[in-house]
């Protein structure tokens, strides 16, 4: 089991639809990530939190907006995404940005 | 920014060989280098990692070893078994992780 846990574990949605993947970890990890992760393809860097703040936005579109209530908690709002949006989306955390990052075992999200 | 490159990207083995995972990296600033197993419809878990600090570190069957001259580090897996069978990511830390393309280890029974 993962010490880092993401809901939902599926989520189908219409490019038209607002939907919210969340991110829970209870390690006292002040560093939280958010990747998107193609078939066959290594993670990619989305966002990074730390000590809850936005530290690094990686271009990602606007359609796709993180936010991190306190330092357990990360989520992901989605609005209008696209059919190429459709991925495996993988939440880390660690203690800090030169730690060891341990990794949920994502939100399999495809976009009709 | 940093560049990882992975080799090879499929590895077929057999049960109780070893198997041997190799990445390059480019910014000799790269202080941190993890490895990764992702077994399907799982995340990525973290199995091992070595910091710029040390040259070899081992974990039971895993090892790692780093060349920080050469900017190369690799992944050795001993006594290979089926459950090792799974995508194998190297990573450097300079700032971000910057993940190799993933290596897929079959390992026949």
């Amino acid at each position: 089991d993962t010490e880092v846990t993401q809901t939902p574990k599926h989520l189908v949605m219409g490019m038209t639809n607002k939907k919210s993947l969340k991110c829970e970890q209870h390690m006292g990890h002040r560093a939280m990530y958010w990747y998107k992760q193609k078939a066959k393809k290594p993670p990619e860097l989305m966002f990074v939190y730390s000590y809850e703040k936005l530290s690094i936005n990686e271009s990602v579109p606007s359609r796709f907006s993180p936010e991190c209530p306190n330092s357990s908690l990360l989520n992901l709002h989605l609005h209008a995404l696209q059919p190429e949006d459709s991925a495996l989306y993988l939440c880390a955390s660690s203690q800090e940005g030169t730690q060891p990052q341990h990794f949920g075992d994502g939100t399999r999200l495809s976009i009709l | 920014g940093e560049n990882v490159e992975q080799h090879p990207s499929t590895l077929s083995v057999q049960e109780g060989d070893s198997a041997v995972i190799k990445c390059t990296y480019s910014d000799s600033a790269s202080n941190y280098f993890p490895w990764y197993k992702q077994e399907l419809g799982k995340g990525p878990q973290l199995i091992i990692d070595i910091r710029s600090n040390v040259g070899e570190k081992k974990d039971q069957r895993i090892a790692v070893t780093l060349n920080k001259t050469a900017k190369h580090f690799s992944l050795h897996i001993t006594e290979t078994q089926p459950e090792d069978s799974a995508v194998y990511f190297c990573a450097a830390n300079f700032n971000k992780f910057y993940f190799g393309s993933g290596t897929k280890l079959n390992v026949k029974p």
